[in-house]
């Protein structure tokens, strides 16, 4: 069974278009993540929650909305996409202040 | 406010060679920090982690890291490499009083030559 899984795995789609993608834990995790990783690699963290509430909340333009309807799923949702956003997205979840384990990522082309 | 900092973009070492990935941070108190790694086209998968305790710390497929307090690093070691060894690296540092923000470092890419 994977332990984090995201959909889509590839999301692709024109500049001004809203879209999601899901996540998903089976680890029993009470702290989950969103990730983005850009063209170079760096890797941004850009919000988490824990059961269930936001903990963080990095400096992300407001078109992006987490949202977690329970403590095993954490979806992101972007409104009027950018061609800036085009990166791969990774999910995590981690016990609370334990290591992280990550999901496959979900490559996002804004074209 | 936390940091990391991996001082090489890559590391190039022959099979079978020693290899170091140099990590050092900043926290305001005292650092739990973790290496994962990364395979192309996959997401981070993690190796090892010093929170407390022996500063010689033992993770998956023979990797090892030295935390050494005095210097703020957190290097990233194995005693012979592997081909299959080479991969893109991350050193991640989490102030144990700052709450569950975890900081990467940009990442080290290994490159080990049959």
């Amino acid at each position: 069974d994977t332990a984090v899984s995201q959909t889509p795995k590839y999301l692709v789609t024109q500049m001004g278009n809203d879209k999601s993608i899901k996540c998903e834990q089976n680890l029993g995790h009470d702290t989950m993540y969103w990730y983005k990783q850009d063209s170079k690699k760096f890797l941004k963290i850009m919000f988490s929650y824990n059961n269930k509430e936001l903990i963080i909340n990095e400096t992300v333009p407001n078109r992006f909305s987490p949202k977690s309807p329970d403590k095993a799923h954490l979806n992101l949702h972007i409104n009027s996409l950018e061609l800036g956003d085009s990166a791969v997205y990774f999910c995590a979840s981690s016990p609370s202040g334990g290591w992280q384990f990550f999901g496959p990522g979900t490559r996002l082309t804004v074209l | 406010a936390q940091s990391v900092a991996q001082p090489e973009d890559q590391v190039n070492v022959a099979e079978g060679n020693p290899l170091t990935v140099k990590c050092t941070y900043s926290v305001s108190g005292n650092p739990y920090l973790f290496w994962y790694v990364q395979y192309p086209n996959r997401g981070l998968q993690f190796l090892l982690k010093y929170i407390t305790g022996d500063n010689l710390v033992k993770g998956s497929y023979g990797f090892e890291a030295e935390f050494n307090k005095s210097q703020t690093s957190f290097h990233l070691k194995k005693p012979s490499a592997l081909v299959s060894d080479s991969a893109l690296y991350f050193c991640a540092v989490r102030d144990i009083t700052g709450g569950f923000k975890t900081i990467f470092g940009a990442g080290t890419r290994l490159f080990v030559k049959a």
